[in-house]
């Protein structure tokens, strides 16, 4: 059974500051990965939706890369801003449809 | 579009009541997943349609738990009799195609936050 990670769980960064998340999944039989934000008490919306045949996708200041046959993802944030607060939870899509989520990083950028 | 629409937002039962929660998905949307959304367990599939028919309903807990697609443009998802370890968020989604075969993305409703007393 496929199985997602994310770490850290939470993060608090100043304003300015350049930083990662990480994601890791067990089975590297994957159709895609993707990063999805959620903020508090709504729904998630994804950010960024990488193939497993590409290394990486951008959009914006988010950068997220992918090493499938290392199960590892990781997120890439520019210059981060109090807006980018949220919660981030990469997915994986393997045999079946539905997606597999890791937990999430609570993110938390300082003014 | 108006979005996945998720009703209600918020619901409080006692045990042993039922529960239905509703979704109206993106119009042209072939697919729709529930998920339940815990502290202790994530995000997690519980089932999911595709052109109104169930195909992978292995996340659903138990017995307690049905779905229902009865058109491309409605789903309820009903838990009876409901229990306080059910509380959770419930999201619905969906998608143009299926995850696996492009690099369409799944769109979320804003849940249903559910508390069992």
């Amino acid at each position: 059974k496929q199985e997602v990670t994310q770490i850290p769980a939470a993060l608090s960064v100043p304003e300015g500051e350049n930083l990662v998340l990480n994601c890791s999944f067990t089975d590297s039989a994957i159709y895609n990965l993707q990063w999805f934000r959620q903020d508090p008490g709504k729904g998630l919306t994804s950010l960024l939706l990488i193939q497993s045949s590409q290394r990486e996708q951008t959009s914006g200041r988010l950068n997220a890369s992918l090493d499938k046959s290392s199960g590892r993802s990781t997120l890439y944030i520019a210059a981060s801003q109090p807006g980018d607060s949220a919660t981030y939870l990469c997915a994986v899509v393997g045999g079946a449809d539905g997606l597999t989520f890791g937990k999430g990083t609570h993110l938390i950028i300082q003014p | 579009d108006a979005g996945v629409i998720q009703s209600p937002r918020h619901e409080v039962t006692e045990m042993g009541q039922e529960v239905t929660l509703r979704c109206k998905p993106i119009s042209g949307h072939d697919y729709l997943f529930w998920y339940r959304q815990t502290m202790m367990r994530g995000l997690e599939l519980l089932i999911y349609f595709n052109n109104n028919v169930p195909i992978d309903d292995s996340g659903m807990p138990e017995d307690r738990f049905s779905a229902k697609m009865p058109n491309a443009s409605f789903s309820t998802l009903k838990i009876q009799p409901s229990e306080p370890r059910d509380s959770a968020v419930y999201f619905c989604a969906s998608s143009l195609t299926g995850q696996g075969t492009s690099t369409d993305t799944q769109y979320f409703g804003p849940g249903t936050r559910l508390t069992v007393l």
